[in-house]
C-alpha cells in the first residue's frame, strides 16, 4: 500500500519563525511536490523535486525553500513565517513508471502563523 | 492566470440522482486529465483519469467525458451516494513535452454534497 506521510497534522507558529514541513515517500518514487491548498483557490504547486538535490519553482515559490538530501524526503522551508503563510500544506508524490500524472497525496499539515 | 477552473464552487443533488461536476481550461498543451477526491483532514485521492486522445472513460459509478474543442471536461457520478459528498478537483497535464515531471495544474474545487 502506498504511503505519503507528513510530520505534522496541525502546526501553530510565530511571525518570523523558521519553519520545516517534512514528507516521506515509500515507494521509491522519483517526483515529489508541495501544495498548498486555500479556499476557493484550489491546490497551488509551491516547488517539485524530479530527483534528489534537484527542484524546480512551482506556481507560488516566494517565501518558501525546499530540500531534497534523500529520495524518499522532500522538505519544505518557510524561512520566515508570516501570517498570510496559514494554510493547509500538502506534499505529494508520482513516478514516471506509473499512470501519467497519478500523485499520490499525504495527509496534509494545517499550519497556523500567529 | 488560471489555467484550470471549477466555476461551480458547491453543487448539492439528491441520493441516488446524478451528479455532474464541470471544468473548463485554457492551456491547448495539457493532454492528460485528472479527477481528485477529498474529504476533510485527508489528502486528495485519484478518482479516474482520461487522455486527450480519448473523450470518454469509465470506471463504476464515474465517467469522465472531455470536449477538446470547448476545452471542456466533466465527471458524472451515477447514482451519487452521501459517500461521495466531498470536494472534488479536475487537474491536467501537459506531458508530451517530456519535461513536465508529472506536475499536475488544479483547478479550484467543487464541493459536492449528496443529501440521503
Amino acid at each position: 500500500d502506498v504511503k505519503v506521510t507528513q510530520s505534522s497534522r496541525y502546526l501553530v507558529k510565530r511571525t518570523g519563525e523558521k519553519v520545516f514541513l517534512e514528507c516521506v515517500q515509500d515507494m521509491d518514487h522519483e517526483n515529489m511536490f508541495w501544495y498548498r491548498q486555500d479556499p476557493g483557490l484550489g491546490l497551488r504547486l509551491i516547488y517539485f523535486s524530479y530527483d534528489v538535490k534537484m527542484k524546480e519553482k512551482g506556481d507560488i515559490p516566494e517565501g518558501y525553500s525546499v530540500s531534497r538530501e534523500k529520495k524518499e524526503r522532500f522538505s519544505l522551508i518557510l524561512e520566515s513565517a508570516s501570517t498570510n503563510q496559514t494554510s493547509m500544506y500538502l506534499c505529494a508524490s508520482s513516478t514516471h513508471r506509473g499512470p501519467l500524472g497519478e500523485q499520490y497525496f499525504g495527509p496534509g499539515t494545517r499550519l497556523t502563523v500567529t | 492566470d488560471q489555467q484550470v477552473k471549477q466555476n461551480s464552487p458547491s453543487l448539492s443533488v439528491q441520493e441516488g440522482r446524478i451528479s455532474i461536476l464541470n471544468c473548463d481550461y485554457t492551456n491547448s498543451m495539457f493532454d492528460y486529465f485528472l479527477w481528485y477526491k477529498k474529504y476533510p483532514a485527508e489528502g486528495p485521492t485519484f478518482l479516474i483519469s482520461i487522455s486527450s486522445i480519448k473523450d470518454k472513460n469509465e470506471d463504476g459509478r464515474f465517467t469522465v467525458f472531455l470536449n477538446k474543442s470547448a476545452k471542456h471536461l466533466s465527471l458524472h457520478i451515477v447514482p451519487s451516494q452521501p459517500g461521495d459528498s466531498a470536494v472534488y478537483f479536475c487537474a491536467a497535464s501537459d506531458n508530451a513535452g517530456g519535461t513536465s515531471y508529472g506536475k499536475l495544474t488544479f483547478g479550484q474545487g467543487t464541493i459536492l454534497t449528496v443529501h440521503p
